[in-house]
């Protein structure tokens, strides 16, 4: 099955850091273009961050800039998102997506949580 | 930043009716408009991209419409399991890409 499973979510403390990954299966991770969308609790979605099929392209929300990093490796077939400074705000559920003309494939979410 | 507003917030409707969702664009994206479903727990699955092509898998009842700044969703004769959140998001002028805020589709 084609799919993309998100992992590295959790409890951090406000100006902490974390580590999301994304794994893909069943699909040449190396051709696509790759977004990070997260969702906070009871809201709406909010695109994060874009990674081209080699990694040298990226773009962030505003909201995010300076303080997360997206990059990937295709030999292991992952998306990696680094998030430095985090405040309450961003406690939400993050989501990798595969980006065919549109958001074609989602992963299940991984929940971080900045509380103190 | 385009900015996608969605309306209605909320639709009540019954099994068996039909629903009309509205996405309107702050400047013209083409057609380069999609449609996600999402549930409760579950993360969005695309319905419709470029306006009006339904993704793989997704029944005849749903279907897009529009170009430049105006699109609807219409889902023909709504079924139990299609009681849900609809979002649309844009990807004709970017970075970034963005979403509108949601249609409620819930029973009546």
């Amino acid at each position: 099955e084609v799919q993309l499973v998100e992992s590295g979510g959790g409890l951090v403390q406000p100006g902490g850091s974390l580590r999301l990954s994304c794994e893909a299966s069943e699909f040449t991770f190396s051709n696509y273009e790759i977004h990070w969308v997260r969702q906070a609790p009871g809201k709406g979605l909010e695109w994060l961050s874009y990674i081209n099929t080699r990694g040298t392209t990226v773009y962030y929300a505003d909201s995010v800039k300076g303080r997360f990093t997206i990059s990937r490796d295709n030999s292991k077939k992952s998306l990696y998102l680094q998030m430095n400074s985090l405040r309450a705000e961003d406690t939400a559920v993050y989501y990798c997506a595969r980006d065919v003309r549109a958001f074609d494939i989602w992963g299940q979410g991984t929940l971080v949580t900045v509380s103190s | 930043e385009i900015v996608l507003t969605q309306s209605p917030a909320t639709l009540s409707l019954s099994p068996g009716e039909r629903a009309t969702l509205s996405c309107r664009a702050s400047q013209s994206v083409n057609t380069y408009l999609a449609w996600y479903q999402q549930k409760p727990g579950q993360a969005p699955r695309l319905l419709i991209y470029d306006a009006s092509n339904r993704a793989s898998g997704i029944p005849a009842r749903f279907s897009g419409s529009g170009s430049g700044t105006d699109f609807t969703l219409t889902i023909s004769t709504l079924e139990p399991e299609d009681f849900a959140v609809y979002y649309c998001q844009q990807s004709g002028n970017w970075p970034p890409w963005t979403f509108g805020q949601g249609t409620k589709v819930e029973i009546k």
